[in-house]
């Protein structure tokens, strides 16, 4: 899909290490969303960011910190990985907070 | 917060019929409304979406209709197809938040 992209699509960490997941956009949207997929639970959000230097926490921000350096790049790290945190994570933008998202593609992370 | 609720959670339809996806919400000042379609293993794309202004919008064989009393809002599918089998995420927007809240989604499985 068109401005956006995540990496890695996939990685395998171990618990207790950190990881940093990129989320990218060419589309200059100040909104900018991480979520992560469960079965069962649907998209929670993790962190959100409004704008450069700008962040909040979602619904389920334990565990995770972001930073947003400049505008096209939204940074998502767990501090020390667990299980729990085996999940797929989705980048998302949008232009503005009532306006449709654009979901990445997706980042699948197993942490063993 | 706002909170938002799909029903039913799986639904299955003979190809050919059509499909019907509710959502309600609880905060009545919501202003936006948008469905999106994620099928298996792949990020979620929006489909279609309403404003608090308007009652029913269509595309081709989907469509969506806001009854802002009762604070619902459905997705229709006609005539549906196989590759229409998918799972359906309502969200609403957050009046004075940066972000949506999503629904849990909804399984559509299509027998051909």
């Amino acid at each position: 899909d068109a401005g956006i992209t995540q990496s890695p699509r996939h990685k395998v960490t171990e618990t207790g290490t950190p990881v940093t997941l990129r989320c990218h956009q060419t589309e200059n949207h100040r909104y900018m969303y991480w979520y992560r997929q469960d079965p069962g639970h649907g998209l929670r959000l993790i962190h959100y960011s409004y704008g450069v230097k700008d962040t909040d926490k979602g619904e389920v921000s334990d565990g995770y910190s972001v930073s947003r350096s400049k505008t096209e790049d939204f940074l998502l790290t767990l501090e020390s990985a667990t299980s729990s945190q085996t999940s797929v994570y989705f980048c998302a933008i949008s232009e503005r907070p009532d306006y449709g998202y654009t979901f990445g593609s997706g980042t699948r992370l197993t942490v063993v | 917060g706002e909170n938002v609720e799909q029903h039913p959670s799986t639904l299955s339809v003979q190809e050919g019929d059509s499909a019907v996806i509710k959502c309600t919400y609880s905060d009545s000042a919501s202003n936006y409304f948008p469905w999106y379609k994620q099928e298996l293993g792949k990020r979620p794309q929006l489909i279609i979406d309403i404003r608090s202004n308007v009652g029913e919008k269509k595309d081709q064989r989907i469509a969506v209709t806001l009854n802002k009393t009762a604070k619902h809002f459905s997705l229709h599918i006609t005539e549906t197809q196989p590759e229409d089998s998918a799972v359906y995420f309502c969200a609403a927007s957050i009046n004075g938040n940066n972000r949506l809240a999503f629904g849990k989604g909804n399984q559509v499985v299509v027998i051909p």
